[in-house]
This record gives C-alpha cells, sequence and structure tokens, in this order.
C-alpha cells in the first residue's frame, strides 16, 4: 500500500487566495482526519471524519477552513481567504478502526506559506 | 495551563543512554496514551499505545503511565542515532477530546 497519500507537498500562496490541500487515506480506512502543525502551537486536530461523514469539526479555526469527503478515496481541505497565519503543515491521517483507538497513519504533510 | 505539557527539548544523550521522555497533563478523563515519533520533515508514526497505568513494553522502547499523578513517560533503551527524531504523547478522552503535546526533540549522538 502507498500509505496516505497528500498533494501537494508544499505551497506558496499570497494573501487572501484560495489554497486546496488534498489527501487520499489508505484502502479501506473508515477514518480521516486533518491536522495543523506549527511551532507555536504543535499538532492540532482540525476535522475527522467516520465513513465520508465529519463528525468533529470543533478544531476548524473559522469559518475560512472548509473540508469534505466526497467518497472514501478522497478529502479535501480548503481555505479561502488564506490569511500569512495559516502558514503550517497540514497533515491527512487515515484509521481503520475505532479511530481514536486505533493506529492513525499520517501522510507527508504539506507545507504551506502564506506571503 | 494547557491540557498537556511536555519538555520541548531539545534532548541531547550519547549513543547507547538511557533516555526518558515525559508528558503531563490535567484532564483526569483522559484514558489512552499514545507516543508518537516524528522525524524531520514527516508525519508522525505511532510507537506505543496504552490503556491503562503502568507499563507497556515493546523492544528497546517502555511506555509508563501514572493516572494517579497524571503522567506519562517513554522510556528508550540502548539508544541509537535513528532514534533522533521528534517524540509526541497524545492522549483521548473516550473517543474525543485528541490531544497532542508539542513534542520533545531528541537527538542521539554517535
Amino acid at each position: 500500500d502507498a500509505g496516505v497519500i497528500q498533494s501537494p507537498r508544499h505551497e506558496v500562496t499570497e494573501m487572501g487566495q484560495e489554497v486546496t490541500l488534498r489527501c487520499k487515506p489508505i484502502s479501506g480506512h473508515d477514518y480521516l482526519f486533518w491536522y495543523r502543525q506549527t511551532m507555536m502551537r504543535g499538532l492540532e486536530l482540525l476535522i475527522y471524519f467516520n465513513n465520508n461523514v465529519p463528525i468533529d469539526d470543533s478544531g476548524m479555526p473559522e469559518d475560512r477552513f472548509s473540508a469534505k469527503m466526497p467518497n472514501a478515496s478522497f478529502s479535501t481541505l480548503k481555505i479561502q481567504p488564506s490569511e500569512p497565519r495559516d502558514s503550517a503543515v497540514y497533515f491527512c491521517a487515515s484509521s481503520k478502526l475505532a479511530g481514536f483507538t486505533g493506529t492513525q497513519y499520517f501522510g507527508p504533510g504539506t507545507r504551506l506559506l502564506v506571503l | 495551563q494547557k491540557e498537556v505539557e511536555q519538555d520541548p527539548g531539545p534532548l541531547s544523550v550519547p549513543e547507547g543512554a538511557i533516555v526518558s521522555l515525559n508528558c503531563t497533563y490535567s484532564n483526569s478523563a483522559f484514558q489512552y496514551f499514545m507516543w508518537y515519533r516524528q522525524y524531520s520533515r514527516k508525519g508522525p508514526e505511532l510507537l506505543m499505545y496504552t490503556y491503562s497505568s503502568g507499563n507497556k513494553e515493546d523492544g528497546r522502547f517502555t511506555a509508563q503511565v501514572d493516572k494517579s499523578s497524571k503522567y506519562i513517560s517513554l522510556f528508550i533503551r540502548d539508544s541509537q542515532p535513528s532514534d533522533s527524531a521528534t517524540y509526541l504523547c497524545a492522549m483521548i478522552e473516550s473517543g474525543q477530546n485528541f490531544v497532542f503535546g508539542p513534542g520533545t526533540r531528541l537527538s542521539v549522538l554517535p
């Protein structure tokens, strides 16, 4: 298995632009998680899905952030409009069962820089 | 006070040393405790997972949980340069409130 796939690996954009991050979870995994990691705040859970349905989005910082999972093999995290403080590494992770007690497999991350 | 605290390091040790990494937490409802290892420019990977107080051993790694003191530890025996990474503790409250510690950066010097 190729593991969790994220694209792009790096993104540089200007403030105000829309940014879309993509994730392909491991086939057969029921849970998908989006995280953000910064030096200041560490690793933060933004939102997670179970069977393509958003379960908890309480970690989403504000309305500029939105996430979708149209099918079991694809999810997007969108930031519109982007701001410099959104600069971080965004990770997607997936888990087979009982997401919080099962092993989460992380993707390589997308490094986002908003100028 | 943050829910989960962890010494950020960096921690430098010679090869072969015993390493002790620690986290403290404030929420007594946390039930599951994990340690993740994150190499530079990579995503975290799960190392150890425990539910109850006590010790759990896996090769050179031992995870220890003391719920009464709200304290967890990860011990690495015979540390190797390949163990150089950031170690993150994480804990869960009954299927919700999943929290990571800020991570401790470890360097094992050959």
